[in-house]
């Protein structure tokens, strides 16, 4: 009940085509879902975050689309780069605790091609 | 220029050998973690500090132990006991939003430990 299942394990994409990550989970106290960037060899970065009240949350050419009832949540990049070829981890974290505590998603290689 | 410095950057472990990983952060964050990294597997958490001197056991705490002397610091040490040690080990510092739960980690550049 502690996952999050995240999918597919890597992706190739065009350059300029739309790239789509998607995770699931089954703890319904989850409540913070951040998506992290991390390019070889360094340190994730968040990139982008959103909590259950909203279904949707954009940020440039990245969005997360949140559905609560199915318990699943997407990073959709639009007009996909190849500076965008990174391995991208969702996690998800619990109101209740506070201390922090992220689980994560298995990750997704995303290679964007010329 | 604050940030999270970790070190080595490659350390090389032998046969029943302890050896120690440096996390120190400059952003007087309260809150610090090590994660480990395998492939196909995301980040595993190994251990987590809110306040010095306490920490707590994460998801993979066996084989490892951890010190919280010092606000800025917060060294991991991977023991004989971890039988499978070769990984790439994050470490990441948090501090309270305004909302007042600790939400954003901000990672150091890892350490890959390898085994001789």
């Amino acid at each position: 009940q502690q996952q999050v299942k995240q999918s597919p394990q890597s992706l190739i994409v065009q350059k300029g085509g739309i790239s789509i990550i998607n995770c699931a989970y089954e703890n319904t106290a989850f409540d913070y879902f951040p998506w992290y960037q991390q390019f070889p060899g360094k340190g994730p970065a968040l990139l982008i975050a959103i909590r259950p009240d909203v279904s949707e949350k954009k940020e440039g050419r990245f969005t997360i689309s949140f559905n609560k009832s199915a318990k699943q949540f997407s990073l959709h990049i639009m007009d996909s780069q190849p500076g965008d070829s990174a391995t991208y981890f969702c996690a998800a974290s619990m109101w209740y605790s506070n201390t922090g505590k992220l689980i994560f998603g298995q990750g997704t290689t995303l290679q964007v091609k010329p | 220029d604050g940030g999270i410095t970790q070190s080595p950057k490659y350390l090389f472990r032998k046969e029943g050998q302890n050896v120690t990983l440096s996390c120190e952060q400059n952003l007087n964050h309260d809150a610090m973690y090590w994660y480990r990294q395998d492939p196909g597997q995301g980040l595993r958490l190994i251990y987590y500090s809110q306040i010095v001197n306490d920490f707590q056991k994460g998801d993979i705490a066996e084989g490892y132990s951890v010190s919280r002397e010092k606000k800025e610091s917060f060294p991991l040490t991977v023991t004989s006991a971890q039988k499978n040690p070769t990984a790439f080990y994050l470490c990441a510092s948090s501090i309270e939003g305004t909302s007042g739960r600790y939400e954003t980690q901000y990672f150091g550049p890892g350490t890959r430990l390898l085994v001789l």
